[in-house]
Order: structure tokens, then C-alpha cells, then sequence
């Protein structure tokens, strides 16, 4: 199994619906990030956290939000999608400060 | 904006040519990472050079950080076609420890 699983892998949706991209990990991490990939743009972060109740905004948080439901699960939402957040979504755990990050395989998002 | 900015954005070589990926980054750091993506999957860590260390190896990889030009090298020696794939520089501030990538280099290496 997987140490950072990513669900769904895929998912299309219609704009101004509500979805959520979730995130779980077993390698005991206390951070977790989630980013997004566009192509030519590399990964942006949209939101970071720290440990359970430490939640901080990335480079670009507007149209998400999270929840850090456990220090293993952190989940992504979009609360009305629109077309322009058809991306590949990542997320990354790592453990300390500063070390290396172990990203999930992605979910590939399409909105219509 | 993205800390970390990759040169060249696309590369194609020959089997068993070296490849050179550059980035610059902006603010100081903590330490610099490079990661390597296959098509549409998830990046994997390839090696971690810390703001006091200058050089680093880990098997065909070589990287090279100067903190004075803000800059980091990533040499892959004799390429092998199965290297193709993408490769990001990340950086981590000191204040912030959070990750921030730069747009990547795609390398190309033809059998």
C-alpha cells in the first residue's frame, strides 16, 4: 500500500459544485501539504499544515479550504468549482523541519 | 511567485551524455531539494543539499548550491534513457520551513 494516498484519482465535476480531494498517510508525518500542477507552472502550494491545529495558507489558498481532520488525513476542498481549477492536485507529507517531502500519485480534476 | 525558477525549461540529449539542470532562487534558504517526476505521477525526492554545504553526490547525481549567486546545479553523468522525466528544484526559507517548487526542466533522453 501506498504511504500517501490520494482520493479519487480522477474526478469531473460541473462548475459551482462542491467537492473534496482527500489525502491520508502511514508514515506518522506531522506536515502535510497540498499542491496543484498546471502544465509549464510546476507544483504551486495551496495550503500547508504544520501539525493538527497549525493550518497556513500557500501561494495560492483562494476557491480552497482544508481540514486537517487528523494528524494522518488532510483533505482539500473547492466550495464552488470553476473551470480554471482543472489541475493535477498533489498531496505531500514530511516529517521536521525543512526535510524531504513524500508526495501521493495525484488526482487529476476536471472541471466542466 | 515561485522561489525557485529551472534553465532550461526542456532539454533532449543523447544516451550517456551528461544533462545540467540550473535553478535560481530568490530569498535566502534553509536548504534546496531536487525531485523528479514521471509523466502525470508523483514527485520522488532525489537529493537535499543544505545552505552550508556547497557540493553533493548520490550516485549519478551531482549537486552544486552558491548561496553568493542563489543558485543550484543538478548534473545527471551518463543519462540512460529511463532518466526521461521532469525535474523540479524546491526550496525550503528558513522562517517559513514550508516547500515552494519552481517550474521544472523536462529532460528528453534519447536511446
Amino acid at each position: 500500500d501506498a504511504d500517501v494516498t490520494q482520493t479519487p484519482r480522477n474526478r469531473i465535476t460541473k462548475t459551482g459544485k462542491r467537492i473534496m480531494l482527500e489525502c491520508s498517510q502511514t508514515k506518522g508525518h506531522d506536515r502535510m501539504y497540498w499542491y496543484r500542477q498546471d502544465p509549464g507552472l510546476g507544483l504551486r502550494l495551496i495550503y500547508y499544515s504544520f501539525d493538527v491545529k497549525d493550518i497556513n495558507k500557500g501561494e495560492i489558498s483562494d476557491g480552497y479550504s482544508v481540514s486537517r481532520q487528523a494528524q494522518a488525513k488532510f483533505s482539500l476542498s473547492l466550495e464552488s468549482a470553476i473551470p480554471n481549477q482543472t489541475a493535477l492536485y498533489f498531496c505531500a507529507t514530511s516529517f521536521g523541519r525543512g526535510t524531504e517531502a513524500f508526495f501521493g500519485q495525484g488526482t487529476r480534476l476536471t472541471v466542466v | 511567485s515561485q522561489q525557485g525558477e529551472e534553465d532550461p525549461q526542456a532539454l533532449s540529449i543523447q544516451e550517456g551524455e551528461n544533462a545540467t539542470m540550473n535553478c535560481s532562487y530568490k530569498t535566502s534558504i534553509n536548504n534546496l531539494q531536487w525531485y523528479r517526476q514521471n509523466s502525470g505521477r508523483g514527485l520522488v525526492h532525489l537529493i537535499l543539499i543544505r545552505s552550508n554545504e556547497r557540493e553533493k553526490h548520490s550516485g549519478r547525481l551531482r549537486v552544486t548550491l552558491d548561496t553568493s549567486k542563489k543558485s543550484s546545479s543538478l548534473l545527471i553523468t551518463a543519462s540512460r534513457a529511463a532518466d526521461t522525466a521532469s525535474y523540479f528544484c524546491a526550496t525550503v526559507k528558513d522562517s517559513s520551513y514550508k516547500l515552494i517548487f519552481g517550474s521544472g526542466t523536462r529532460l528528453l533522453v534519447r536511446p
